[in-house]
């Protein structure tokens, strides 16, 4: 129940295109999904981020669905850029002070 | 505003031996989170310090134990090392005045065990 599934495992885009990466979850008592970026040599870092009151939450070509009654949540990249390219992973966190719960990531490379 | 320091960066070591590494999180943050990164598991949760107290532990042997000093500077400790330790250990600290708990992470120490 713990767990947070993610698909998917790696994806080609073209350059200009949309990348979309999805995540599922058990646990109801979730309330906060946020998604991170991981360059190569680099720790992750938060990209954007959502609670589950709103159902979508759009941030520059960043865009967060989340639909709380299939316990999913998908993350749209509009106009994908090859600086896009990276290992990006969904979380989700039971509530403040709880550990996050990371997805397997997906491997973005958008092709120029 | 320094980011997260993590210490040393690459090492290298053998079954059996043991292993220490640090993490220095952003002036003020007094969480401290370790994760161990491998390509086939993704991000799995260690154990998370706050104010120099284990608040939370994630599914990993005994081997594996961490600690937090009055600073907030933290150190993980691998004992016995086995070849699957073979992983990126990755920091991450974390302000506690409200907000969503944000983990701003370093750039891991990449520990090989041959």
């Amino acid at each position: 129940q713990q767990q947070v599934k993610q698909s998917p495992q790696s994806l080609i885009v073209q350059k200009g295109g949309i990348s979309i990466i999805n995540c599922a979850y058990e646990n109801t008592a979730f309330d906060y999904f946020p998604w991170y970026q991981q360059f190569p040599g680099k720790g992750p870092a938060l990209l954007i981020a959502i609670r589950p009151d709103v159902s979508e939450k759009k941030e520059g070509r960043f865009t967060i669905s989340f639909n709380k009654s299939a316990k999913q949540f998908s993350l749209h990249i509009m106009d994908s850029q090859p600086g896009d390219s990276a290992t990006y992973f969904c979380a989700a966190r039971r509530d403040y002070g709880q550990n996050f719960v990371f997805g397997p990531g997906t491997r973005l490379s958008v092709l120029p | 505003k320094a980011g997260v320091t993590q210490t040393p960066r690459y090492l290298i070591k053998t079954r059996g031996q043991q292993v220490t590494l640090s993490c220095s999180p952003i002036s003020g943050h007094r969480s401290v989170s370790w994760y161990q990164q491998t390509p086939g598991q993704g991000l799995q949760f260690l154990f998370e310090y706050f104010s120099e107290t284990q608040r939370n532990k994630g599914n990993f042997p005994g081997r594996f134990s961490g600690r937090q000093f009055s600073n907030s500077r933290s150190e993980m400790n691998v004992s016995t090392l086995e070849l699957g330790d073979s992983a990126l250990y990755l920091c991450a600290s974390s302000g506690i005045n409200g907000g969503t708990g944000e983990l701003f992470f370093g750039e891991g120490s990449r520990l090989t065990v041959l």
